[in-house]
């Protein structure tokens, strides 16, 4: 299947600070990213969807001036969690998608630790 | 609204044996796709099997199977001569018309030795 690289694997910031995760396509055009949030045995939670040069368009009750997110190349999409606090610590993964009727592949996630 | 539904939230079996995982979902939609992920400890999702609703044949990956009853809008899925590395939570999911995935609540299997 294709290739989605998402960096880095883990991270531990200070609360306060910001943290950007990067969501790479290595090996197709991603029209499409969407950004998930995991909690520890439960299910992936959609946070957002990226269209390549649009505005992501948020779920309900996610926090998009928190949460910021950056489609700017077919191959990249960006997640920035601004001023981080311990309760932003989950598990972040990133999915893309090169066409509406072409499956979703996933990056590796990413494990913030807001401390 | 889609739903995606999956009723046992912990299943184990025996190495070389034969699990289900059962999975109901909700939609008006016609054509749709429907997928089964596997989420190791690992943590990276991995696609294991894709249905096409307008496909009567039931896909197959090879010891990976499902039965999809889409009148029932059940989409099953059987693995064959488990093997320790199955081990993992699996998680059903829907789309349409390239619609975002709507995931179930997952299902952690244990395959032991």
């Amino acid at each position: 299947g294709a290739v989605v690289s998402q960096h880095p694997s883990w991270v531990i910031c200070k609360s306060g600070t910001s943290v950007k995760i990067e969501c790479r396509s290595l090996d197709f055009q991603a029209t499409t990213m969407f950004w998930y949030r995991q909690f520890p045995k439960q299910s992936l939670m959609l946070m957002a969807t990226s269209n390549e040069g649009s505005k992501a368009t948020y779920e309900q009750g996610v926090e998009k001036d928190k949460f910021l997110i950056n489609h700017a190349s077919l191959t990249l999409s960006t997640l920035t969690v601004t001023s981080a606090h311990p309760e932003d610590s989950s598990f972040y993964i990133c999915s893309a998608r090169e066409t509406v009727n072409t499956e979703a592949f996933f990056g590796q996630g990413t494990r913030l630790t807001v401390v | 609204a889609q739903t995606v539904t999956q009723s046992q939230p912990e299943m184990s079996v025996q190495e070389a044996e034969t699990v289900t995982l059962s999975c109901t979902y909700d939609t008006s939609e016609n054509n749709y796709y429907l997928f089964w992920y596997k989420q190791p400890p690992s943590r990276q999702m991995i696609l294991v099997i894709r249905q096409e609703a307008y496909k009567q044949q039931n896909a197959t990956e090879n010891r990976f199977s499902v039965n999809f009853q889409k009148a029932a809008k059940s989409f099953s899925l059987k693995i064959s001569d488990s093997q320790l590395g199955d081990t993992a939570m699996y998680f059903c999911a829907f789309t349409f018309s390239g619609s975002r995935l709507t995931f179930g609540e997952g299902t952690q299997l244990t395959v032991n030795p």
